[in-house]
């Protein structure tokens, strides 16, 4: 079974302050990926790493920046946490081969004080 | 997502089909997925289509595609209360070969 696990499942951090989410898949998969999820937004892309130390901007990147020192871990970091990066965080992995499916975790809910 | 587009909400009741539709922009893109997200879990793919396919068939589910009008639809049949969830209909552009777009979801809920 394919496992994508995140560090946290509720985080609560005060505006400023630095903030690390941390993504650990067990496939090999090349291809790594942040998304955030608000209601009626569905998922945005928000970066992704098709190899180690490799990372390209997704839609909203702004705000964050993206770690990929080894194959099967992806870290987000919000450098300076704002209220309106209140939201529920998604890391997924994927091999990019055949039909490409992206397997997800089961999030990180940030809530920025 | 504004690539993909759905509604937010669908309500059925018990032992009903559910039809959960969905319009994208980008004619060439390879393949097509639904993705289904139950309470406080991450994505899970439900299904996929193949962009050279007019349906797809598994079980409960059906896909239906229909390139011309760039739209998608998922029928699930005899709708089970296990069925609530948040279903995502999403691309994968020619494009890109990692990259797939989302739709914002449509919200199924089930009446007794």
């Amino acid at each position: 079974d394919v496992k994508v696990t995140q560090s946290s499942r509720y985080l609560v951090k005060r505006t400023g302050e630095k903030v690390f989410l941390e993504c650990v898949q067990d496939m090999d998969h090349e291809n790594m990926f942040w998304y955030r999820q608000d209601p009626g937004l569905g998922l945005r892309l928000i970066y992704f790493s098709y190899d180690v130390k490799m990372k390209e901007k997704g839609d909203i990147p702004e705000g964050y920046s993206v770690s990929r020192e080894k194959k099967e871990r992806f870290s987000l970091i919000l450098e300076s946490a704002s209220t309106n990066q209140t939201s529920m965080y998604l890391c997924a992995s994927s091999s990019g081969y055949s039909y490409n499916e992206q397997f997800f975790g089961p999030g990180t809910r940030l809530t920025v004080l | 997502g504004e690539d993909v587009e759905q509604s937010l909400f669908l309500s059925v009741r018990e032992g009903d089909s559910s039809v959960i539709n969905c319009t994208y922009t980008d004619s060439s893109s390879t393949y097509l997925y639904w993705y289904k997200q139950e309470p406080g879990a991450g994505l899970q793919l439900l299904t996929y289509i193949f962009s050279n396919m007019d349906m797809k068939q598994d079980q409960r589910l059906t896909v239906l595609l229909n390139k011309k009008d760039k739209h998608l639809s998922l029928r699930i049949a005899d709708t089970q209360t296990g069925d609530s969830a948040i279903y995502f209909c999403a691309e994968r552009k020619s494009s890109s070969a990692s990259k797939i777009i989302f739709g914002s979801g449509t919200r199924l809920s089930i009446r007794p």
